[in-house]
């Protein structure tokens, strides 16, 4: 029984189109973040919520929009896909924020943009 | 604001070789440190974490990692790597309390050698 899964696992789309990536978790906890990994493997936060709640919005372009239907749900939806969007996107949960109970991660969805 | 900065980024080792991958952090407060480890392929998974208490932290798979807040650094310690330790390894920093972000380094390559 996956903790924190994503859907697609990949995903290939041309540039310009617009596409969510949806992410669940059935831990309980109260955050949900979303990262991106890039080609170097470096990991950025993007977004973070806390109960349904906007708590981090890093500087990202407005073509990317977060939501949170309930605190079990973070989605991430991308308009206008560009090809630096390609990248690797990690959702994660942790029961408190940023506090040292470390983050369970989905298992990414890569994204290559054509 | 916080970072991360991890000194190798591809070690090679021969199985059964000591590990250590150094890690130092810039923050100014009191912080909770972490080391994730991602195998080829898969998601992030916590090793180990610290955030008070006895600063040398054991976490899974044999790996320990020790907390020196003078010198702000969190390195990673195995005495005896395998070749199924081969992956990607990442500190990250968060501050204590609130609504704070965690913040990886830019990751370790290790690959062991049969």
């Amino acid at each position: 029984d996956t903790a924190v899964s994503q859907t697609p696992k990949y995903l290939v789309t041309q540039m310009g189109n617009d596409k969510s990536i949806k992410c669940e978790q059935n831990l309980g906890h109260d955050t949900m973040y979303w990262y991106k990994q890039d080609s170097k493997k470096f990991l950025k936060i993007m977004f973070s919520y806390n109960n349904k709640e906007l708590i981090i919005n890093e500087t990202v372009p407005n073509r990317f929009s977060p939501k949170s239907p309930d605190k079990a749900h973070l989605n991430l939806h991308i308009n206008s896909l560009e090809l630096g969007d390609s990248a690797v996107y990690f959702c994660a949960s942790s029961p408190v924020p940023g506090q040292g109970n470390g983050y369970t991660f989905g298992s990414g969805t890569r994204l290559t943009v054509v | 604001a916080q970072s991360v900065s991890q000194h190798n980024h591809h070690v090679i080792l021969s199985e059964a070789a000591s590990l250590e991958l150094g890690c130092n952090y810039s923050y100014g407060g009191t912080v909770n440190l972490f080391w994730y480890v991602q195998y080829p392929g898969q998601h992030l998974q916590l090793l180990l974490k610290y955030f008070s208490g006895d600063p040398l932290v054991k976490g899974i798979k044999g790996f320990e990692a020790e907390f020196i807040k003078s010198k702000f650094s969190f390195n990673l310690r195995k005495p005896s790597v395998q070749w199924s330790d081969t992956a990607e390894y990442f500190c990250a920093v968060s501050s204590s309390g609130g609504y704070q972000k965690v913040t990886f380094g830019i990751g370790t390559k290790l690959q062991v050698i049969p």
